[in-house]
């Protein structure tokens, strides 16, 4: 069954650092989203993605995110200045066209710990 | 922007029990419903969905309910096992005005069978 893959699994970062979180959506989808969950709590909608560009995002996507699909199948987070409250699982995700079904799928998540 | 509300955050039964977990949404405009679950240290996992045009679908001892008019939807699990034990998070998909692929989800919660 196809999957959304992440790397790195887990990633140790000191404050202030940057940090770039990877990913590969299932090959025929066209919607990409990251999500996160801090340590206990719910899981958050940061942003999605559609046709090369950011079509919803989050008031937690602010300006130290930002997203990129640099290839046809890669789909990367950014933040550019870690601080100690992006300690969190980070879930990328994909969807179908619209029209033919919206299951979301994730992947298996990226957990930063910012130091 | 869509509110979803998720009870009990803890439940724990015995194995072959079942398991009702609730939640209600607060846009009605919402015409997507999925449940998730998590299991440690994993992504959300997609066990079941209802679209708002279906007031109940039933896949094997997981079954999802729907009630457009009170805006609350429920997940029932039969014939609980151990592997079961997990958390559950329910979603809704926000109507037009909030993002037509973003996922807001419930606060989830653990599910603990006992053999």
């Amino acid at each position: 069954e196809p999957e959304v893959t992440q790397t790195p699994s887990h990633q140790v970062t000191q404050m202030g650092q940057e940090v770039i979180l990877r990913c590969v959506p299932i090959s025929n989808h066209l919607y990409f989203y990251w999500y996160r969950q801090i340590l206990g709590q719910k899981v958050e909608f940061l942003v999605s993605f559609y046709n090369n560009e950011i079509s919803e995002k989050s008031e937690i996507f602010d300006d130290q995110f930002s997203v990129e699909r640099p290839d046809g199948s890669n789909f990367t987070l950014k933040i550019r200045s870690t601080k100690l409250e992006d300690s969190a699982m980070y879930f990328c995700a994909s969807s179908g066209l619209r029209d033919s079904g919206n299951t979301i799928y994730f992947g298996e998540g990226s957990w930063l710990t910012v130091v | 922007g869509e509110n979803v509300e998720q009870h009990p955050s803890t439940l724990s039964v015995q194995e072959g029990d079942s398991a009702v977990i609730k939640c209600t949404y607060s846009d009605s405009a919402s015409n997507y419903f999925p449940w998730y679950k998590q299991e440690l240290g994993k992504g959300p996992q997609l066990i079941i969905d209802i679209r708002s045009n279906v007031g109940e679908k039933k896949d094997q001892r997981i079954a999802v309910t729907l009630n457009k008019t009170a805006k609350h939807f429920s997940l029932h699990i039969t014939e609980t096992q151990p592997e079961d034990s997990a958390v559950y998070f329910c979603a809704a998909r926000g109507g037009m005005n909030t993002g037509f692929q973003k996922l807001v989800f419930g606060t989830g919660t653990r599910l603990l069978v006992s053999p």
